[in-house]
């Protein structure tokens, strides 16, 4: 059964500094990964997919990565804003679903 | 550009009592899905339908069953509502590509007590 890690749980940092998310997953045969982030009482937003073949997938001020045989992703937030305080999930799919972490909530101090 | 439209947002429920939620997508995407979210669990899969006429369980499927009514909309049904069903439930959809998806779209949830 795939199981996903995200650890810290939260995490906090000053404006401006640059961070980095962590995410691990058990079972390699995945065929994508997804970064998602939520706003408190809101629906998920996929931030970035990264394809199995893919090494990593860049939007603006996001950067993920995707180390498959190792089973691990990060997402590199450069240059972090207030905006960007929200909670992230990762997720992996494989056998035809989604299989989620449970998170890290990211706040981001003035 | 509505996207995924969950109804209703909020609701509370007696113990025993039955209710459907509704969830439709203007996106004209083949699969779509429903997960709970529950502190310190992360969002879990009830059960989803690749296509139209489809439907299979997840991760969590008792207590609930699904209909997919036609390629827009995916209902969700709690025939006998348990406090342990208390949860915010998502619904989503997605293209489906063979062997591979394409990003997920959530609808902003509905937040369900059972009292």
């Amino acid at each position: 059964k795939q199981e996903v890690t995200q650890i810290p749980a939260a995490l906090s940092v000053p404006e401006g500094e640059n961070l980095v998310l962590n995410c691990s997953f058990t079972d390699s045969a995945i065929y994508n990964l997804q970064w998602f982030r939520q706003d408190p009482g809101k629906g998920l937003t996929s931030l970035l997919l990264i394809q199995s073949s893919q090494r990593e997938q860049t939007s603006g001020r996001l950067n993920a990565s995707l180390d498959k045989s190792s089973g691990r992703s990060t997402l590199y937030i450069a240059a972090s804003q207030p905006g960007d305080s929200a909670t992230y999930l990762c997720a992996v799919f494989g056998n035809e679903k989604l299989t989620f972490g449970t998170g890290t909530r990211l706040t981001i101090i003035p | 550009n509505a996207g995924v439209t969950q109804t209703p947002k909020f609701q509370v429920l007696k113990t025993g009592q039955s209710m459907t939620l509704q969830c439709a997508q203007d996106m004209n995407h083949n699969s779509m899905y429903w997960y709970r979210q529950d502190p310190g669990m992360g969002l879990r899969l009830i059960y989803y339908s690749a296509s139209e006429g489809t439907t299979d369980k997840g991760e969590v499927p008792n207590g609930y069953n699904v209909s997919r009514l036609n390629k827009r909309e995916f209902s969700l049904r709690l025939e006998s509502a348990a406090p342990s069903q208390t949860s915010v439930y998502f619904c989503a959809s997605s293209e489906w590509v063979e062997n591979s998806n394409q990003p997920q779209h959530f609808g902003d949830g509905t937040r369900l007590s059972i009292l």
